[in-house]
């Protein structure tokens, strides 16, 4: 079983809508949570860090549901700008060697 | 900063080939990486270091070696390239081994196994 599962998409979403990103864990030890953005052929960077209490940044809000070993990513206005793939990644409680998992991915497209 | 950076971009090898692929940071990380991103897999851990002369194997480390001599420099060494090696590689670097800061990726090398 793959440590990190995502629904890999495509959506596919006008601009102005808001749309949700579900990701799962299999490892209820894991610590660290985050949503990597990627752009086509480019590298995955930083969207977001997620907190146990859950967190926004602008039109980005992330939740955790430790219980359910599920995490989600809400995207509110969706812009033209927002069409990207987009990684869960988990690490495990107790690893001190930065193990990230990274989920495959979902697929991200806004149109005008 | 210049961040991570990796050469080269582009490679093509013929089978049994070996090379080295290039990754280095100038933030002062203590902690590198190498993964490999194949279409539907999803990022796979080839090989880490936490420190310089201090490596391990991630989760597909065969056929790849890794050496950590300084803090900036992190190579990935393809030892006897194969078609199952094809795939597009990313460095990455954070402050720590923790996992809990953020991971900067290089730009990507995709590497092409004939």
């Amino acid at each position: 079983r793959k440590e990190v599962e995502q629904d890999p998409g495509p959506f596919n979403v006008p601009e102005g809508a808001t749309v949700a990103f579900n990701c799962t864990y299999s490892n209820s030890a894991s610590q660290s949570f985050f949503w990597y953005r990627q752009d086509c052929r480019k590298e995955p960077k930083l969207l977001m860090s997620v907190y146990s209490s859950g967190n926004e940044d602008g039109r980005f809000t992330a939740q955790l549901n430790r219980a359910s070993q599920y995490i989600s990513l809400l995207i509110r206005d969706s812009k033209l700008s927002d069409s990207a793939t987009y990684l869960c990644v988990v690490n495990e409680r107790g690893s001190t060697l930065g193990r990230l998992y990274f989920g495959r991915g979902t697929q991200l497209t806004v149109w005008p | 900063n210049a961040g991570v950076t990796q050469t080269p971009k582009f490679q093509v090898l013929k089978t049994g080939q070996s090379m080295t692929l290039q990754c280095a940071q100038d933030m002062n990380h203590e902690y590198m990486s190498w993964y490999r991103q194949d279409p539907g897999m999803g990022l796979r851990l080839i090989h880490y270091s936490v420190g310089a002369g201090i490596t391990d194997q991630g989760e597909v480390p065969n056929g790849y070696n890794v050496s950590r001599s300084t803090t900036e420099d992190f190579p990935l060494r393809l030892l006897s390239a194969a078609p199952s090696q094809t795939s597009v590689y990313f460095c990455a670097s954070s402050y720590s081994g923790t996992g809990s800061h953020e991971q900067y990726f290089g730009p990507g090398t995709r590497l092409t196994v004939t």
